[in-house]
């Protein structure tokens, strides 16, 4: 089966440790993104890349940081210098499209992060 | 303005009502848009997409007003199950992969 998978589900950090979180893709997609979701909020973009070897910072990007050496694979590392890290975490990845726009994006099912 | 801009709601309605929310956006080139639906600490689906004046499925009905730049969409007869967060997200701009999601809006289906 095709999919976004995200690992893992709950992750717990002690402040001041960098932390990984993994996503992987076998849907043959050049897009990826990472997504941050806090209690009662909206998705707010931290990185994004749309090709191997290549990604762009979102809106959000301090205190984050992303590698894309896989077509695959996006991982996400979250740093001591992100002062609230606390929060939900998202994947998502999204086909070239042909012309701009008219692709949607498929979602991994999350990694909740919780600081201790 | 705001890329995409949604009232977060919430919205209580009874079952069996019918509710419409709006999403507007700020780049009047867009040309097409997706609904999402978010349950609670899970990850957004695509509920919709709308590619022209608008799209239905079922009881959820789509439509774009490109000279008022938004786009809404209306549930009839609602049920409990419609119960989540709708997330509205413009096409990508022209020449960027960057996707940005509105903050969504909250639907509570009563009983």
């Amino acid at each position: 089966d095709g999919g976004i998978t995200q690992s893992p589900k709950y992750l717990f950090r002690k402040e001041g440790q960098n932390v990984t979180l993994s996503c992987e893709q076998n849907l043959n997609h050049d897009a990826m993104y990472w997504y941050r979701q806090d209690p009662g909020q909206g998705l707010r973009l931290i990185y994004y890349s749309q090709i191997v070897n290549d990604f762009q910072k979102g809106d959000i990007a301090e205190g984050y940081s992303v590698s894309r050496e896989k077509k695959e694979s996006f991982p996400l590392t979250v740093t001591s210098a992100q002062k609230n890290p606390t929060a939900f975490y998202l994947c998502a990845s999204s086909p070239t499209p042909i012309r701009v726009g008219n692709t949607e994006a498929f979602f991994g099912q999350g990694t909740r992060l919780t600081v201790v | 303005r705001k890329e995409v801009e949604q009232d977060p709601g919430p919205f209580n309605v009874p079952e069996g009502a019918t509710v419409a929310f709006n999403c507007t956006y700020s780049n009047s080139a867009s040309q097409s848009f997706f609904w999402y639906r978010q349950d609670c600490r899970k990850e957004p689906k695509l509920l919709m997409s709308v590619y022209s004046s608008g799209n239905e499925d079922g009881r959820f009905t789509a439509q774009l007003n490109r000279a008022s730049q938004y786009i809404s969409l209306l549930i009839r007869d609602s049920k409990l199950s419609d119960s989540a967060t709708y997330l509205c997200v413009p096409e990508r701009r022209a020449g960027s992969y960057q996707l940005t999601f509105g903050k969504g809006t909250k639907l509570s289906v009563i009983p």
